[in-house]
Formats: structure tokens, C-alpha cells, sequence
């Protein structure tokens, strides 16, 4: 049963515009989360977390917002630009050490020019 | 900069075959995964270690196996294979707890193996 879930498969978003990605979780024991993206032909590449006890961090373009009591978290990026369009997967881990991350289905980011 | 190397971009295998996936990273990692990744499926982990000669089972190892015999190197074995296990497989490495912000996985960029 998918833990971590992306529900939508596809997004497409004017360049300069905001893309937003959102994921749900089911697993409450859930408090760190993680959003990867990954190109054609080349593994994911770590882009930004959050633990449970933030509700936003920012790394630039790139805002992760946590809402713990409805179980999703979203990933903003603003200005959006073609060098976006990727795969983005959201992943989640519990804090009792266990070392797997559960990764959601991915979405596919087009940036259109 | 972390490189994790995967041996094989591509690969053809006939069903009931033998086959190793090798991974190889260069930054000293304790931590190396074993991931496949499958179209509505996302990453499902196989197998894990987290020191040289253990191993850990993940969500989904039936029909594989792994070998770390040194830290740089992480091996996935499929015993017999079958073409259900046609996939993406992508190899990770970190250092410490994944917990912590400053040790995410760091992955190669895949091998594509198709049983036929």
C-alpha cells in the first residue's frame, strides 16, 4: 500500500509562473520529507526538505510547506523556468532511525516557454 | 561532488539468468541502497547496508540478493531472473542517518535491465 502519494501524474505551467506539486502521506509516524527531482536518463538529485517540526523551508526559487494535521506537504517553485521540467518525487521517513525513505509515484513538471 | 557509478546503463537478460548490478561510490559512504523504480510505483527499496558485509532487507527483496564485500561497492544479485523484474534499478549511497538534512541519498543515474 503506497505510504507516500502524488496524485497527480502530470503538471504543465507557463514559464515564469508558479508550479506547484503537492503529496499526501498516510503514515502519521512520518517527520522528515524530502522532494527529489530527476531528469531522463539520470538518477534523482536531492532538492529540499523539511522536518515535522517546521511547517515551511525555502531554498530560493523552491518552498516546501508541511501541513501535518491534513497529512500533505506541497513544493512551490516561483519563477518557474524550462530547466524545471523533470520528475519530481516526494519521499518521507520516520525518526525511528529506520533507514528507507518511502517515495511517492512522481509528478511530471513541463515548464512550456 | 558525490558520484555514484552504476556499472551498466542497459541490459538484456534472458529469464532464469544470473545477474549483477554493480554500484561503486567514491565519497565513503556508510550507507549504500538498492531502489527500482516502475511506472505508478515509484522507488520501492529492495535492499540496504549500512556497513561492509551487512545487509538489511527492504520493502520488496524477494528474488534478489546483495553482496557488500568493501564500502565502495554495493552488488545486486538476481538469482534466477524473471520479466517481472524488468525495471529501472538505481543504486544510492549516504553518509550517517538519511535523517539528517546534510546526508540525503545520492543516486547513480540508473540501469535499465529488461528479462526476457
Amino acid at each position: 500500500d503506497q505510504q507516500v502519494k502524488q496524485n497527480s501524474p502530470s503538471l504543465s505551467v507557463q514559464e515564469g509562473r508558479i508550479s506547484i506539486l503537492n503529496c499526501d502521506y498516510t503514515n502519521s509516524m512520518f517527520d522528515y520529507f524530502l522532494w527529489y527531482k530527476k531528469y531522463p536518463a539520470e538518477g534523482p538529485t536531492f532538492l529540499i526538505s523539511i522536518s515535522s517540526i517546521k511547517d515551511k523551508n525555502e531554498d530560493g526559487r523552491f518552498t516546501v510547506f508541511l501541513n501535518k494535521s491534513a497529512k500533505h506537504l506541497s513544493l512551490h517553485i516561483v519563477p518557474s523556468q524550462p530547466g524545471d521540467s523533470a520528475v519530481y518525487f516526494c519521499a518521507a521517513s520516520e525518526k525511528s532511525g529506520a533507514n528507507n525513505l518511502f517515495f511517492g509515484t512522481g509528478t511530471r513538471l513541463t515548464v512550456i516557454p | 561532488d558525490v558520484k555514484v557509478t552504476q556499472s551498466s546503463r542497459y541490459l538484456v537478460k534472458r529469464t532464469g539468468e544470473k545477474v549483477f548490478l554493480e554500484c561503486v561510490q567514491d565519497m565513503d559512504h556508510e550507507n549504500m541502497f538498492w531502489y527500482r523504480q516502475d511506472p505508478g510505483l515509484g522507488l520501492r527499496l529492495i535492499y540496504f547496508s549500512y556497513d561492509v558485509k551487512m545487509k538489511e532487507k527492504g520493502d520488496i527483496p524477494e528474488g534478489y540478493s546483495v553482496s557488500r564485500e568493501k564500502k565502495e561497492r554495493f552488488s545486486l544479485i538476481l538469482e534466477s531472473a524473471s520479466t517481472n523484474q524488468t525495471s529501472m534499478y538505481l543504486c544510492a549511497s549516504s553518509s550517517g542517518a538519511i535523517l539528517a538534512e546534510n546526508s540525503p541519498l545520492h543516486f547513480g543515474n540508473g540501469t535499465r535491465l529488461t528479462v526476457t
